[in-house]
């Protein structure tokens, strides 16, 4: 089982929607957790991170975090064409040594 | 702040050859982590320094592949002798403590014939 499952996608909403992605993720004892946009042919640049249960929000993006059930979860409001991309979840887990697991990714593409 | 820089962009070689690439983490960051990505796997983590010391190697592939980190601002993987399975867009990230974000370098393109 991979320590980080993300749906490939590939998610196609239209502009102005509300584009939903989602990660779970396998060891209970992950501490902290990451969303990375990655433009094709870029490297991934942080987009959120969360560590504590329920919602945290930043512009048009919410990251929704739940221990319980293991899930992450990213939500962009008002999407853009320029939100097109590839999404990467990021999981810290401390008991292996402060390693980051990543997704493979989810693609998103904003239909104008 | 220049970000992390890694060189070269690209690189093509022939099976056989060695591959050295080279990584300037941001000034000040502890950790430096070295993650490969491709289609089929996505990023993969290779090996992450902590204060310029190895921490864990478990994800480099096989005995091919090696780090170093001599000083705080200066990181090499090498592939000795390099196959064209190794082809891939090599990341050099780093932080400043964890969990803290990753900053990701631009990656180098690696292909070798």
């Amino acid at each position: 089982q991979k320590e980080v499952e993300q749906n490939s996608g590939p998610l196609s909403v239209p502009e102005g929607a509300i584009a939903s992605l989602n990660c779970t993720y396998s060891d209970r004892g992950s501490q902290s957790f990451f969303w990375y946009r990655q433009y094709s042919g870029k490297s991934p640049e942080l987009i959120m991170f969360i560590y504590s249960n329920g919602d945290k929000e930043d512009g048009r993006f919410t990251a929704q975090l739940n221990k319980a059930s293991q899930y992450v979860s990213l939500l962009i409001r008002d999407s853009q064409p320029s939100d097109s991309a590839t999404y990467l979840c990021a999981v810290e887990i401390s008991n292996t040594g402060n390693q980051f697991y990543f997704g493979t990714g989810t693609s998103l593409t904003v239909i104008p | 702040d220049a970000g992390v820089i890694q060189s070269p962009r690209h690189e093509v070689t022939e099976m056989g050859q060695e591959v050295t690439l080279r990584c300037k983490p941001i000034s000040g960051h502890d950790y430096l982590f070295w993650y490969r990505q491709t289609m089929m796997r996505g990023l993969e983590l290779l090996i992450y320094f902590n204060n310029n010391v190895p921490i864990d190697d478990s994800g480099m592939p096989e005995d091919r592949f090696s780090a170093k980190m001599p000083n705080a601002s200066f990181s090499t993987l090498k592939i000795q002798p390099s196959e064209p399975r190794d082809s891939a867009v090599y990341f050099c990230a780093s932080s400043l403590g964890l969990p803290r974000p990753l900053h990701f370098g631009n990656g180098t393109r690696l292909t070798v014939t």
